[in-house]
């Protein structure tokens, strides 16, 4: 596609629930990264793959916390148990292998009650 | 690690005149440095990035400068318009951003009418 898509755009889920949250990337684009963005705040690395390479988890804030992807293409980010501090919009980039600049999609709000 | 600082957190400006953002960051390693626009419910669009081999980059209303030695840089947005009204992010990263960027924590800019 055109740009990174990111489904679904909106989600809310009760606290304790398990929720998953898809990226596809720009087709080519090799590396792939998961940032949160809390209400007012900066954006927070969360993890980063790159090709075929084990992925970077340094970001990830718990063991609740997991993502994986199929080869060079979809991403799925999951947060199991949810609770309410985990509510926040979750954004997903791609870009070229060593390539400067990335391009973000639209974000998943994500709402725990 | 990077830490990233961002001021002002809100600047507002009259229509017409000049926009100034600015951030420091800790380690001197890092060696890129993009600015990106978010608009309200958009993902993060990159506007402008510099590299630290230069210390000045234009592409038409913005620039952006960068001075190693103090370790800070800037966004500079001149003859503002209405459309420019967002909130600005800057960020800093080793090895062009590959493996994940530090963001500050954004500028919300108001363009006054």
């Amino acid at each position: 596609g055109a740009g990174v898509s990111q489904s679904p755009s909106n989600k809310v889920t009760e606290k304790g629930k398990d929720v998953e949250l898809r990226c596809d990337p720009i087709s080519g684009h090799t590396a792939l990264y998961w940032y949160r963005q809390s209400l007012g705040q900066g954006l927070e690395f969360l993890i980063y793959f790159q090709g075929n390479s084990a992925p970077d988890k340094s970001g990830l804030p718990s063991d609740r916390f997991s993502a994986e992807r199929t080869g060079e293409s979809v991403s799925t980010l999951t947060i199991q148990r949810t609770q309410q501090e985990d509510s926040a919009v979750y954004l997903c980039a791609s870009s070229l292998l060593q390539a400067y600049g990335y391009t973000f999609g639209s974000g998943t709000r994500l709402t725990v009650v | 690690g990077e830490n990233v600082e961002q001021h002002p957190s809100t600047l507002s400006v009259q229509e017409g005149d000049s926009a100034v953002i600015k951030c420091t960051y800790s380690d001197s390693a890092s060696n890129y440095f993009p600015w990106y626009k978010q608009e309200l419910g958009k993902g993060p669009q990159l506007i402008i990035d510099i590299r630290s081999n230069v210390g000045e980059k234009k592409d038409q209303r913005i620039a952006v400068t960068l001075n190693k030695t103090a370790k800070h840089f800037s966004l500079h947005i001149t003859e503002t318009q209405p459309e420019d009204s967002a909130v600005y992010f800057c960020a800093a990263s080793k090895r062009g951003g590959a493996d994940g960027l530090t963001f500050g924590k954004g500028t919300h800019l108001i363009i006054q009418p």
